[in-house]
């Protein structure tokens, strides 16, 4: 199976700072790697798809990038709703794994 | 408006089984790939199994190979998890989700609410 690593596992940041979480897979994906937003008792909502692209809706302070193993989510300017808890997960074959989870707090 | 709503969760002991179902509206399930994702409480994502639009082909995570069985009625516009064998290490909120497939790029789109599955003598 491919593992997929995220870090930080936990990230204090104040309204406006600049945020990134990186993910590694354990093997090339190519840029088969979704993020996805969690807020508590909610469901999950995709960001990013395709390692990049915006998912339709999603604010564009939120970007993707990344090919093969490598990939970040960066937050340009963090507002009070984007702290949550974010995932990364790739898509390149079964089972579909996901990251552990990295979650935002504000500071 | 895309809808997908999960039931069937519930309290179950452990050997018993349980049928989850996943009504889709807003859309024609048909055309869609679907999958199962649970997550234990107050832990991770995981996923659980996935189905192509005509039902042919299926897979699962080796946690439930065996046990669990994926299912559609796209006449019915729903999708089912038949869990058999459980265990208490299957208690999760269970979600469906859409997979729009773009140009064989796979993802979560759309999410259901989620049915809690208990499994505890």
């Amino acid at each position: 199976d491919i593992q997929m690593t995220q870090s930080p596992s936990s990230l204090s940041a104040s309204v406006g700072d600049r945020v990134t979480i990186t993910c590694r897979a354990s093997q090339n994906i190519r840029t088969h790697l979704n993020w996805y937003q969690q807020k508590p008792g909610q469901a999950p909502k995709v960001l990013i798809y395709a390692a990049s692209s915006l998912q339709s809706g999603v604010p564009s302070r939120f970007s993707g990038s990344g090919s093969g193993t490598d990939f970040t989510l960066t937050i340009s300017s963090p507002q009070p709703e984007d702290f949550a808890t974010y995932y990364c997960q790739q898509s390149y074959k079964t089972p579909y794994t996901f990251g552990q989870g990295t979650k935002l707090e504000i500071k | 408006e895309v809808q997908l709503v999960e039931s069937g969760g519930g309290l179950v002991p452990p050997g018993g089984s349980l049928r989850l179902s996943c009504a889709a509206s807003g859309f024609s399930l048909s055309i869609y790939w679907m999958h199962w994702v649970r997550q234990a409480p107050g832990e991770g994502l995981v996923w659980v199994s996935r189905i192509s639009s005509d039902g042919r082909s299926t897979s699962y995570a080796d946690s439930v190979k065996g046990r669990f069985t994926i299912s559609r009625d796209n006449a019915k516009n729903t999708l089912y998890l038949q869990m058999n064998s459980l265990r208490a290490e299957d208690t999760a909120i269970y979600y469906c989700a859409r997979d729009p497939d773009i140009g064989g790029w796979s993802s979560f789109e759309n999410w259901g609410q989620g049915t809690l599955v208990t499994v505890s003598s």
